[in-house]
């Protein structure tokens, strides 16, 4: 089974400043889906950023940048010039593109994002 | 567009109970997943639903099932309440069940005492 590490329960950020969020992942599949979401007191989750694992090129969402390692198995999430809105629990997770666990997404433990004024 | 919306926002439930979470789905959307987020956790699947039909499970009990409905819209139901059930269960919508983003609710908070 996929599974998704994220080793830093917390972090925290000046604000304006660039923090990097880490991810590990296992999976004996060439191909899949690699995610971050945010989600913040509201509870609701929100997708923050996608990586195809087919792409070498990183994603990149405004301020929001990733670090795909494939050979590594690494997948880190780089926010620039941080804001208080970005504070809220960011979650890694990993998508398979075809077999019977196709649908579902295995999540990290998450890393809880304090950002100061 | 609507999003993705669930019912009620919290619940209290004892031990034995039984209990039922609904969601609806992002308007276009007809599948939906179900994820269980235990305190500290990231979500865990629990499934999916297709057109009205089961369409992957994870590793949960027969006590958790579903139902979709023709509008998709869907149910959540736990029988014999467990307090490790209490968790805020979420659920997603997408547009088919390959590669396509799953919207997600802002979850049921589910209290067994």
């Amino acid at each position: 089974a996929q599974t998704v590490t994220q080793s830093q329960p917390e972090m925290s950020v000046q604000e304006a400043e660039t923090v990097t969020l880490s991810c590990t992942y296992d999976t004996s599949e060439s191909d899949y889906y690699l995610f971050w979401y945010k989600q913040p007191p509201s509870r609701q989750m929100i997708l923050v950023i996608r990586q195809e694992a087919y792409k070498q090129q990183n994603a990149t969402e405004n301020r929001f940048s990733v670090n795909f390692q494939k050979a590594a198995k690494s997948f880190s999430l780089k926010i620039s010039d941080s804001q208080l809105g970005d504070a809220a629990m960011y979650f890694c997770a990993y998508r398979n593109v075809r077999g019977s666990t196709l649908g579902r997404l295995y999540f990290g433990r998450g890393t809880q994002l304090t950002v100061w004024p | 567009e609507t999003g993705v919306t669930q019912s009620p926002t919290h619940l209290i439930k004892t031990r034995g109970q039984q209990v039922t979470l609904r969601c609806s789905s992002q308007s276009g959307h007809n599948t939906v997943s179900w994820y269980q987020q235990a305190l500290g956790q990231g979500p865990q699947f629990i499934f999916q639903y297709y057109r009205e039909e089961e369409n992957g499970r994870g590793n949960f009990p027969p006590r958790f099932s579903g139902l979709q409905f023709p509008n998709y819209s869907s149910e959540l139901n736990v029988n014999a309440l467990e307090l490790d059930d209490s968790a805020l269960y979420l659920c997603a919508s997408s547009l088919g069940t390959n590669n396509n983003e799953q919207f997600f609710g802002p979850g049921t908070r589910l209290t067994v005492l």
